[in-house]
């Protein structure tokens, strides 16, 4: 998991809240993601930032909002316009290695909207 | 469409026995592939990454294999260990600097004693 922390691991909520989920990294990356996990498919992107105070959206963005006022920080705000919240939500920062730009992930926040 | 499918989707093995785990991928243009293990409930983490001129990479007992022009990739474990019990994830970059990855549905690996 490296020096990525995501809070709270389980999240609970009930339909129509907004919910903010947290992600911070002290490996001074300049880009973070945010990805959303469900069985049976592959990681989807969420929303990216390449740089403070910039981020673009992802593949599957509406519904959800995202702020990145300090290098370290990337919350991922959860809206009730999101149809089917409930998943397994991963934020990543990456660094340049090489050719490539490797990710790290975090552990990780089960978020369950009843 | 950019698309990684891999194969099979889940796979039990002895503990002690070598395991092979495929994927194949249409994502163009090619930057890398990475596999990452997952294990359950808990974030990704990278095993190995191969970029187009690399054929072969291997990290203790997991050997990833390249094939970029047949589009496709191994994973290779050896030995294997209870603790290889995850899901294995292959990953495609498509264009370097651009940052978007492509994710296979992964290969559920359970290893028994």
């Amino acid at each position: 998991d490296g020096g990525i922390t995501q809070s709270p691991k389980y999240l609970f909520r009930k339909e129509g809240q907004n919910v903010t989920l947290s992600c911070e990294q002290n490996l001074n990356h300049d880009a973070m993601y945010w990805y959303r996990q469900d069985p049976g498919q592959g990681l989807r992107l969420i929303y990216y930032s390449q740089i403070v105070n910039d981020f673009q959206k992802g593949d599957i963005a509406e519904g959800y909002s995202v702020s990145r006022e300090k290098k370290e920080s990337f919350p991922l705000t959860v809206t009730s316009a999101q149809k089917n919240p409930t998943a397994f939500y991963l934020c990543a920062s990456s660094a340049r290695s090489n050719n490539y730009y490797e990710q790290y992930f975090g552990p990780g926040t089960r978020l369950t909207v009843t | 469409k950019n698309q990684v499918e891999q194969s099979p989707q889940s796979l039990i093995i002895l503990e002690g026995k070598n395991c092979t785990l495929q994927c194949n991928y249409t994502v163009s243009p090619f930057s890398n592939l990475r596999w990452y293990k997952q294990d359950t409930g808990r974030g990704p983490v990278s095993l190995t990454i191969m970029t187009f001129s690399e054929n072969t990479k291997s990290n203790g007992r997991y050997t990833a294999t390249l094939d970029a022009d047949t589009k496709q990739s191994s994973l290779h474990i050896t030995a294997s260990q209870l603790s290889d019990s995850a899901s294995y994830i292959c990953v495609v970059s498509g264009d370097f600097g651009n940052e978007k990855l492509t994710f296979g549905t992964g290969t559920r690996l359970t290893i028994i004693p």
